[in-house]
């Protein structure tokens, strides 16, 4: 069935570092795929989302890239802050559902 | 964002107890979603709802029955449960269920049973 994995946490950076956190899947069809983050204490809220291949999401300083080809949607931002602390989630959607990769741990350090 | 509220934020229970969740959306989606967030593990879609029907039911426990009144209330009734059900339960919901459709998230309800 379809399938999310991403790069296990937690990742620590120092802030203003670039940040990679690397996602790839397996799907039937062509899924839309998301990055969704959970700041301590809060619900997910979505952070950006592609919906076909070499579509780019883009919010906050985030930016992924739907990569039909690797099959990846990898999460990068140029400079960290220590308010992007949060745990990220990678998922696609498969009908109706969505299925998430099990989520990537993010410590910023001042 | 108050766009998709939870009650209670917090819940001890005993494994004889029984407790009802509460979600409720107030951006006017048609469907609404139960999941469960334990630690180290994937999120795990526990019900699916549309139009107040319900569509998917991803071989949850009979301990946790789903209802969903309105489209814009649902609800977890809970009863008997077990210690390994301790989790966070997250509600969402989507304006459909089209594929590229982004789920909206409430805070959750931190279970604790004991």
């Amino acid at each position: 069935g379809d399938s999310v994995t991403q790069m296990e946490g937690p990742v620590t950076l120092s802030e203003e570092a670039f940040l990679t956190i690397n996602c790839t899947y397996t799907a039937t069809g062509y899924p839309s795929l998301f990055w969704y983050v959970q700041y301590p204490g809060e619900g997910l809220q979505l952070l950006l989302k592609a919906t076909k291949a070499d579509d780019k999401g883009s919010n906050k300083g985030f930016e992924a890239t739907y990569r039909k080809e690797t099959t990846s949607f990898h999460l990068e931002k140029g400079s960290v802050q220590v308010s992007d602390s949060a745990v990220y989630f990678c998922a696609l959607n498969s009908n109706y559902q969505l299925i998430w990769g099990a989520g990537t741990k993010l410590i910023i350090k001042p | 964002e108050t766009g998709v509220t939870q009650t209670p934020r917090h819940l001890v229970m005993g494994m004889t107890n029984k407790k009802s969740l509460k979600c409720e959306q107030h951006l006017g989606h048609n469907a609404m979603y139960w999941y469960k967030q334990s630690a180290k593990k994937p999120l795990e879609l526990m019900f699916v709802y549309s139009l107040e029907e319900r569509v998917e039911n991803n071989s949850v426990p009979s301990r946790f029955s789903p209802e969903c009144p309105n489209s814009s209330h649902l609800f977890l009734h809970l009863h008997t449960l077990q210690p390994e059900d301790s989790a966070l339960y997250l509600c969402a919901s989507s304006q459909g269920l089209a594929g590229s459709e982004t789920q909206y998230f409430g805070p959750g309800t931190r279970l604790l049973v004991l």
